[in-house]
């Protein structure tokens, strides 16, 4: 079935450094969404991404849709505590409704 | 506009119990999705409806049923609750425009089964 390898698993960042995060499959997607998830709370949805190359930001956040369709990148410039969280990349394939789910990226952020 | 909710928040469960955890969306989307969530493995697919009135499995649909009561409301069941299902269970609906499909969570259901 189809997969997501998200990398890296974890990431230890000074503030105000910043980050980058990605997600790859061996099968192609029509839509690439980025969530963050803070503890006790449900995914929010920070970006989506529905054409191969698009290049979308929402403040210190900028993502890509990979142009062979079968990646996607996530950026943090200038990190502050608050972006502490699991970020996860998701894709929708073609055929419709299933969404696939990368494992996530763990971002901890020292003041 | 409350977005997706779920109840319960909390809940524990003996081996063996039944329970059936609720959702519903007011954003009138037509696709819902029930998903579980376990420490390093992302989110899994349990159900989804597509549509009010249709119901397929996902990757994970083993002791588990699904009732699309109407477009807002999209239940789980669980018949006889074994340890293995103790996770963290997320509502989801999406939103399918000329631009493609972008999906909204609810604020998860923590199930724990002794």
């Amino acid at each position: 079935g189809q997969q997501l390898n998200q990398s890296p698993q974890s990431m230890f960042i000074q503030e105000g450094e910043d980050v980058s995060m990605n997600c790859t499959s061996s099968s192609i997607f029509n839509t690439w969404l980025w969530y963050k998830q803070d503890p006790g709370e449900g995914p929010v949805l920070l970006i989506a991404l529905y054409k191969a190359g698009e290049l979308t930001s929402n403040g210190r956040l900028t993502a890509q849709f990979g142009i062979t369709r079968k990646d996607s990148f996530l950026n943090i410039s200038a990190s502050i505590p608050s972006d502490v969280g699991i970020y996860f990349c998701a894709g929708t394939g073609t055929g419709g409704f299933k969404t696939i789910f990368g494992a996530g990226t763990r971002l901890f952020v020292k003041a | 506009n409350a977005g997706v909710t779920q109840t319960p928040k909390f809940q524990v469960l003996k081996t063996g119990q039944s329970m059936t955890l609720q959702c519903a969306q007011d954003m009138n989307h037509n696709s819902m999705y029930w998903y579980r969530q376990d420490p390093g493995m992302g989110l899994r697919l349990i159900y989804y409806s597509a549509s009010e009135g249709t119901t397929d499995k996902g990757e994970v649909p083993n002791g588990y049923n699904v009732s699309r009561l109407n477009k807002r409301e999209f239940s789980l069941r669980l018949e006889s609750a074994a340890p293995s299902q103790t996770s963290v269970y997320f509502c989801a609906s999406t939103v399918s425009g000329t631009s493609g499909e972008t999906q909204y969570f609810g604020p998860g259901t923590r199930l724990l089964v002794l």
